[in-house]
């Protein structure tokens, strides 16, 4: 039930773009995402509630298409802050299930 | 306000000894979580409050006890543990409603020896 997220790790040069994917072989009805800096606790992006929606802030974005069961991030202009492993999630309740992650480096 | 906290931040137990993980939020929430997170691992699900009620995670050991005195305050009590219990173990909230976000406290660093 857990989510898969690939690519599992990359790595950017500041100012690259990176997609990273969520797949799920269950009915997908919202999507978190999060990133975590290492040491720390994750802190929250953004939650995409429906099929179809997109969402996004400063250069963060992400989509959901609930057809094909899949969300993805998409980060532009990568900053060095950008750094951490982000983690897709999904459930409600008592069933909430972070995705496998993804390591993000952004080097200078 | 939208701060978790939890204590302590570090925690160094015996397979004997008796401890507990401390949570707290006043954001007027009424979810609150525990995750037990291993190295580079995905935090993992263990309870879950809604409400004051409880839901257990069928696979978590009984050797973690969970207690909710409040809407505010989230305990996790801990006997015998093992070795392979150490990890980060991290509290979050929500406001209970389904499918919202959930903020995370800093966690608890465990090492059982």
């Amino acid at each position: 039930q857990q989510p898969v997220q690939s690519p599992q790790a990359v790595i950017l040069r500041e100012g690259e773009d990176a997609v990273i994917n969520c797949s799920s072989s269950k009915a997908l009805y919202s999507v978190h995402w999060y990133r975590q800096k290492h040491g720390e606790a994750p802190v929250f992006l953004m939650i995409l509630l429906k099929g179809g929606e997109q969402k996004g802030h400063d250069k963060i974005s992400a989509s959901f298409n609930e057809k094909k069961q899949q969300s993805s991030l998409y980060l532009t202009a990568s900053q060095l802050s950008y750094s951490g492993t982000y983690f897709c999630g999904t459930g409600t309740g008592n069933q909430f299930y972070f995705g496998t992650g993804t390591s993000l480096t952004v080097i200078p | 306000d939208t701060e978790v906290t939890q204590t302590p931040k570090h925690l160094v137990m015996g397979m004997t000894n008796k401890k507990s993980l401390k949570c707290e939020q006043h954001m007027g929430h009424r979810a609150m979580y525990w995750y037990k997170q291993k190295a580079k691992k995905p935090p993992e699900l263990m309870f879950v409050y809604s409400y004051e009620k409880l839901s257990i995670n069928e696979s978590v050991p009984s050797r973690f006890s969970p207690e909710c005195p409040n809407s505010s305050l989230l305990n996790l009590h801990l006997h015998a543990l093992q070795p392979e219990d150490s990890a980060l173990y991290l509290c979050a909230s929500s406001q209970g409603r389904g499918q919202e976000t959930q903020y995370f406290g800093p966690g608890t660093r465990l090492l059982v020896l």
